[in-house]
């Protein structure tokens, strides 16, 4: 079965901190993908990252950041030195490639970041 | 570049009544389609999708139904509209399987049913 986990459903932090956003997920398959996306207040979701399976690497984006570790099933995503804008609603989202078409979303956790 | 559309962006509608909400795509040929529904406080469920003109997929039983006209047209219907539908539809396209690439969403409709 395939289970995307952010056990944080709501995180207030104040404009410079620094937050990550943890992102669990479940799968048998070893070939697998794993994404990020942005919902601000206006509702469209917005692309952030996608990671394959083979690749463990880190990826730094500006001040966005994400780690992945396969031995833990977790992709987990920093904001560094946080900023009002990044007030949203972040979703983590896995697919299967033996799954078809079906991206399965984490329930979402929401950031408020105040000045 | 390319563009999704859908409208209406809010939609009010009594229990029973019908429901169309369109989703148009431009700027890219034979994308897959998909619906989403957004409940409050969960996260994004998919409905439906299509890799094609005429072809649809449902990914849940329920009281709606998809449609695809047109190459880069996607319809969401019911016939008869229940509470439980009420939520945040979001259409999204992708190039080729959305296992492999990532998925480009619409603005949303935001339906409220009494």
């Amino acid at each position: 079965a395939q289970k995307v986990t952010q056990a944080q459903t709501e995180i207030s932090v104040v404009e410079k901190e620094d937050v990550t956003l943890d992102c669990v997920y479940e799968t048998r398959d070893t070939t697998y993908y794993l994404f990020w996306y942005k919902q601000p207040p206006s509702g469209e979701l917005v692309f952030l990252i996608r990671r394959n399976s083979f690749d463990e690497q880190n990826e730094i984006s500006g001040r966005y950041s994400w780690n992945f570790q396969k031995s833990t099933s977790s992709f987990n995503f920093t904001i560094t030195a946080s900023q009002v804008v990044d007030s949203a609603v972040y979703f983590c989202a896995l697919s299967e490639e033996g799954a078809g078409t079906a991206l399965i979303f984490g329930k979402g956790t929401t950031l408020s970041v105040s000045s | 570049s390319q563009t999704i559309h859908q409208w209406p962006a809010t939609l009010v509608q009594p229990v029973g009544s019908p429901l169309s909400l369109e989703c148009t795509v431009e700027g890219t040929s034979n994308p897959n389609l998909y619906w989403y529904r957004q409940a409050a406080g969960r996260g994004l469920q998919l409905l439906f999708y299509s890799v094609g003109i005429g072809q649809i997929s449902s990914e849940v039983p329920q009281n709606l139904s998809a449609s695809r006209p047109q190459d880069r047209q996607f319809i969401l219907s019911s016939k008869k509209l229940l509470l439980s539908d009420s939520g945040f539809y979001l259409c999204a396209w992708s190039v080729g399987l959305a296992v492999y690439n990532e998925q480009f969403f619409g603005p949303g409709t935001r339906l409220t049913v009494l």
